[in-house]
């Protein structure tokens, strides 16, 4: 009963340096979702995908680059990490569009330094 | 532009406490309206999702309600206990684009024993 995981879950990265988070659901849901979550600003949208080979922009997606090469994956990058960019990222999934259930991974805390 | 608002921020109450939670949305055109409990260093765990045709969704010790044409939604909770203590977020879909939630910035609720 795995549902939405996050990998990894913490990571520790230098000014400019480039990584993946992967999101991976098990639920057979078309739409998934990257936010982003910072002290006093909420819950933000970075990218979002409806299907299997589509991606959209969200709220926040400078600096950031998405794939949805599988329906059931979805990959948040970062070219070249910003300080900015310390977070708490998560991943999310709906079966259809949002206005059916939305299910979260457990986040990765990322900092860059 | 679809805002969501939460008041207060924090609440702290007794054990045994029935409470209530706001959420309000400037946008009266929405799908539905869902509610999270997001526990420290944990994801987003879905507890209620109330349609727009609805105007109560129960769930053991928890009610929300939803009046779509005042824009507001409540998450009343009965016999507060102290595993009640998390943040409490409400989210709708963004008007004209259901792709996508709009968070409130949470209630961080303590139920002090």
């Amino acid at each position: 009963n795995a549902g939405v995981t996050q990998t990894p879950k913490f990571r520790v990265l230098k000014t400019g340096q480039s990584m993946t988070l992967l999101c991976a659901q098990d639920m057979n849901h078309e739409y998934m979702y990257w936010y982003r979550q910072d002290p006093g600003m909420g819950l933000r949208l970075i990218h979002y995908s409806v299907g299997e080979g589509t991606t959209a922009k969200g709220e926040v997606p400078d600096g950031y680059n998405v794939s949805r090469l599988k329906k059931q994956n979805f990959l948040l990058g970062l070219e070249s990490a910003a300080p900015s960019q310390t977070s708490v990222y998560f991943c999310a999934s709906s079966y259809q569009r949002a206005n059916t259930e939305a299910f979260f991974g457990q986040g990765t805390r990322l900092t860059v330094v | 532009k679809q805002e969501v608002t939460q008041i207060p921020a924090a609440l702290s109450v007794p054990e045994g406490e029935n409470l209530v939670l706001n959420c309000s949305f400037t946008d009266s055109a929405i799908y539905n309206l869902q509610w999270f409990r997001q526990d420290p260093g944990k994801g987003l765990t879905s507890l209620l999702l109330i349609q727009s045709s609805q105007r109560e969704q129960t769930s053991g010790r928890l009610n929300a309600s939803l009046d779509k044409s005042s824009g507001r939604s409540t998450l009343y909770i009965a016999a507060s206990q102290p595993g009640d203590s998390a943040t409490y977020l409400c989210a709708v879909p963004t008007q004209g684009g259901s792709e996508k939630l709009v968070f409130g910035k949470g209630t961080k609720l303590t139920v002090n024993p």
